[in-house]
């Protein structure tokens, strides 16, 4: 069955960065899109952007552009995520998404179990 | 704020059908899918109704969703105690270049 396992919860210092992986199983891998998306506490879901597993092509969301990464290492069929100077807002937890595309249309289909970030000084 | 507007709660009793809308623009969900996502507390979301109203396999049919212009809905019929969850709708917006996510619902079974 489909698995995306991210690690585990981090405490970041403002300013600071924080590298988040998602190990996935039970597909192709590069098959598939990762898609990242967080939830603030108590709020709603936003997308962050998306990275192709096939050629690494990435699309991030205007408000995060500079600010974020994202690779994968088909090796291992894990991906990664990367956000830097980090500031209080950014506390949320973060997930790591299947996207599934057929005839041109994406979407996500599995998620990750989530990995909250706390940034705090 | 959410892109997409949605009721911030919901309720039924069991058994009952409730209904719960997504409001966008012509910029996302007046031209691209709708999708459902329902969060269960403490849980990472899981994906109920994609492309408008198809449903994944090992979603009930108690589950359906519909898209008319500018706005979608979900609806769940003969509501069950275990429904009581968070639901988000979600649609790539064309001008943001980005997917969006309404604001979510909670739906309490009473």
């Amino acid at each position: 069955q489909v698995q995306l396992v991210q690690s585990g919860a981090e405490v970041k210092k403002p300013g600071a960065s924080v590298k988040i992986s998602c190990k996935a199983s039970g597909y192709t891998f590069s098959t598939y899109g990762i898609s990242w998306v967080r939830q603030a506490p108590r709020q709603g879901l936003e997308w962050m952007g998306w990275i192709s597993t096939s050629n690494a092509n990435t699309d991030f969301a205007q408000k995060l552009q500079g600010r974020v990464t994202m690779t994968t290492d088909t090796s291992t069929s894990t991906a990664y995520m990367e956000l830097w100077s980090l500031r209080s807002d950014d506390t949320a937890v973060y997930y790591c998404a299947r996207d599934s595309c057929t005839d041109g249309v994406c979407y996500i289909d599995y998620w990750g179990q989530g990995t909250l970030v706390t940034v705090a000084s | 704020q959410a892109v997409l507007t949605q009721p911030p709660s919901a309720s039924g009793t069991p058994g009952q059908k409730v209904t719960i809308s997504c409001s966008g623009s012509s910029s996302n969900i007046g031209s691209n899918y709708v999708y459902w996502y329902q969060q269960l507390p403490g849980t990472a979301p899981k994906l109920l109704i994609y492309r408008n109203d198809q449903r994944p396999s090992g979603v009930p049919d108690r589950f359906s969703g519909s898209k008319s212009g500018t706005s979608a809905s979900l609806a769940i019929s003969g509501l069950r105690s275990e429904d009581e969850a968070d639901y988000y709708c979600a649609t790539w917006d064309d001008s943001l270049r980005g997917w969006v996510f309404g604001g979510g619902t909670k739906l309490t079974v009473l």
